[in-house]
């Protein structure tokens, strides 16, 4: 299995912009959780889905960050418009049914100038 | 409410010196526990699990045993190498499956030759 994928894997934008981080979890995988890493705050959890639907997006910091799962396959964390705070590390899990276990995608750098 | 607490880093040790970064956790009921590690430039990866009180969990020469009377899960390793060097998470996951994983701030480990 080729493990979670996040693309891009790094991303530069002006402040402003707007950003797409993408993901494709594990197949067979039935939850899936985005996360957030800086030097400053650690690992935040944003958002998770079970099975396409959201479960708890209470850890998304404003209106300008949205997440969609439009099927079992792929996942998108949109930010619009983007800060310069928003620069972090972007990670995506996955779990498979029945497991708590989470596999990570290798993440998106994201900078915003 | 959940939470887990962990050894502030960063830890620095010669190598093949013993290793211990304490985790304790607060949970309602019977939580699973693990350890994450994270290398330079990648996602968190799985390194063990606990699920129940004394259970030990074990892999590439780390170990944690689940205390419940301690409510403690420590990260040992009895030699570790220059390749340990990495970020370790203690997590809890709780019972309710759609209540969210708990992520300790992390511990970064330096091993010096």
């Amino acid at each position: 299995d080729a493990g979670v994928i996040q693309s891009p894997r790094h991303e530069v934008t002006e402040m402003g912009q707007e950003v797409t981080l993408r993901c494709k979890p594990i197949s067979g995988h039935d939850y899936l959780f985005w996360y957030r890493q800086t030097m400053m705050r650690g690992l935040e959890l944003l958002i998770y889905f079970n099975n396409n639907v959201p479960i708890d997006d209470s850890g998304m910091p404003e209106d300008r960050f949205s997440a969609k799962m439009p099927n079992a396959s792929f996942s998108t964390l949109k930010i619009q418009p983007s800060e310069p705070r928003d620069s972090a590390v972007y990670f995506c899990a996955s779990s498979f049914p029945g497991s708590d276990e989470q596999y990570f995608g290798p993440g998106t750098r994201l900078t915003v100038t | 409410g959940n939470s887990v607490t962990q050894m502030e880093g960063p830890v620095t040790l010669s190598e093949e010196a013993f290793l211990t970064i304490n985790c304790t956790y607060t949970a309602t009921g019977y939580p699973s526990l693990f350890w994450y590690v994270q290398y330079p430039g990648e996602g968190l990866q799985l390194l063990l699990k606990a699920t129940k009180a004394d259970d030990k969990g074990s892999n590439k020469g780390f170990e944690a045993t689940y205390r419940k009377e301690t409510t403690s899960f420590h990260l040992e390793k009895g030699s570790v190498q220059v390749s340990d060097s990495a970020v370790y998470f203690c997590a809890l996951s709780p019972m309710n499956r759609d209540d969210k994983i708990i992520f300790g701030k992390g511990t970064r480990l330096h091993i010096l030759p």
